[in-house]
């Protein structure tokens, strides 16, 4: 029972260039998101999934776009990689809205 | 959208009761109140929630003022491995969980 699993821990884009950033969780959960944490601030919501076949923007939605591929698969895509993008992404699942989520250990994206 | 409010940081001696508080006072009755933590660089890891009763786990335990618009968690015995920022989060949304962080609390223990 691995969680969530985020793939690749880290990555070094130029700027311009695109990327898919991978998600998966065996716990069969309903619901999974995408956060942003930028260096001394809290997370930020980019995208949600409140079930399969589902997906919502969250705070800071522009410049990416997600796939909910599956249950178990929630990809998160950056099509033109910009510095402003650098970040510490994590997804996170959830069985439900009322549950606690879990979270991946993070990728560590540097655009430049 | 229940905001919540958090002083940034507070330090705790080890072995002594960490409490944080939070202000959620624009809370919806069917909305819960949920604590997470950050340690270090991790990725957050769910503490506790509760709707208006007190809970405990075996991390900690959760108290909510009987008006609901402000909560404590409580540590009962810090130890140095508990620094790590706590974020208290009321999520909004209705049929979905948008769990929206703020900058929550900075909690040093000190040896």
């Amino acid at each position: 029972n691995a969680g969530v699993t985020q793939t690749p821990k880290f990555q070094v884009l130029k700027t311009g260039q695109s990327m898919t950033l991978q998600c998966a969780q065996d716990m069969n959960h309903n619901s999974m998101y995408w956060y942003r944490q930028d260096p001394g601030m809290g997370l930020r919501l980019i995208y949600y999934s409140a079930s399969e076949g589902t997906t919502d923007k969250g705070e800071v939605p522009n410049g990416y776009n997600v796939s909910r591929l599956n249950k178990r698969e929630f990809s998160l895509r950056l099509e033109s990689a910009a510095p402003s993008q650098t970040s510490v992404y994590f997804c996170a699942s959830s069985e439900w809205w009322d549950d606690e989520a879990f979270f991946g250990q993070g990728t560590r994206l540097t655009v430049v | 959208d229940a905001k919540t409010t958090q002083p940034p940081s507070m330090d705790c001696a080890e072995g002594r009761a960490a409490n944080l508080p939070c202000n959620h006072s624009t809370i919806s009755g069917n909305e819960y109140v949920y604590w997470y933590r950050q340690i270090h660089s991790q990725g957050p890891q769910y503490i506790i929630h509760g709707l208006k009763n007190n809970e405990t786990n075996e991390m900690a335990s959760l108290i909510i003022t009987e008006d609901r618009k402000s909560s404590t968690l409580i540590l009962p015995h810090a130890t140095l491995r508990d620094t790590a920022v706590y974020y208290c989060i009321v999520p909004y949304g209705g049929a979905t969980n948008k769990l929206i962080f703020g900058t929550g609390t900075l909690l040093a223990v000190q040896p």
